[in-house]
């Protein structure tokens, strides 16, 4: 059964500080795997998409990175703000349509 | 193009009740997909929908089921609703349903059970 785990499960920074959330699964034979934004009570947000072929993926300030074989992901984020606050989900799929998601990084940027 | 939304946003019941979630897919979009989200639990898949089919079903109770429309709007439907059964229910689509496709969410119902 694939676990996703997530660490740490809160982190609080100054603003302008790099970050790094970390994503670990049980499982390597993965199709892909995703980065998800949450803010309180509201839906899930896409951040970067990684196929199982790709080892990284860019968009703007963040950089997710996916290392297979040893069941890791990173994301990271440069110069934080504070409207960078806000829970970040890891996500996996393997084989069937679904996907299994780690419990999150509650990340707060702090003015 | 507009993206998922799902109705009612908010919604109140009380146990024995039934109730019924909509989520409309981003157009074009084939695949619907269900999940549950709960603070203990997190995010936990319910079902997948493609072209009115169920594809994969989560582990959840039959009283959990749902429903895709030629259109490829989805229902999910739960009956004689539990305490338990509190929490931001979130539909998410993808375009054709393959495993490289990525998943947009919509902003959830959030279901309260009295």
């Amino acid at each position: 059964k694939q676990e996703v785990t997530q660490i740490p499960a809160a982190l609080s920074v100054p603003e302008g500080e790099n970050l790094v959330l970390n994503c670990s699964f049980t499982d390597s034979a993965i199709y892909n795997l995703q980065w998800f934004r949450q803010d309180p009570g509201k839906g899930l947000t896409s951040l970067l998409l990684i196929q199982s072929s790709q080892r990284e993926q860019t968009s703007g300030r963040l950089n997710a990175s996916l290392d297979k074989s040893s069941g890791r992901s990173t994301l990271y984020i440069a110069a934080s703000q504070p409207g960078d606050s806000a829970t970040y989900l890891c996500a996996v799929k393997k084989g069937a349509q679904k996907l299994v998601f780690g419990q999150g990084t509650r990340l707060t940027i702090n003015p | 193009k507009a993206g998922v939304t799902q109705t009612p946003r908010y919604l109140i019941k009380t146990r024995g009740q039934q109730v019924t979630l909509s989520c409309s897919p981003i157009s074009g979009h084939r695949s619907v997909s269900w999940y549950q989200q709960t603070p203990g639990q997190g995010l936990q898949f319910l079902f997948e929908y493609f072209s009115e089919t169920q594809r994969n079903k989560g582990n959840f109770p039959g009283r959990f089921s749902g429903r895709q429309f030629s259109n490829s709007r989805s229902e999910m439907n739960v009956s004689t609703l539990e305490l338990g059964d509190s929490a931001l229910y979130l539909c998410a689509s993808r375009q054709q349903g393959a495993s490289t496709d990525t998943q947009y969410f919509g902003p959830g119902t959030r279901l309260t059970v009295l």
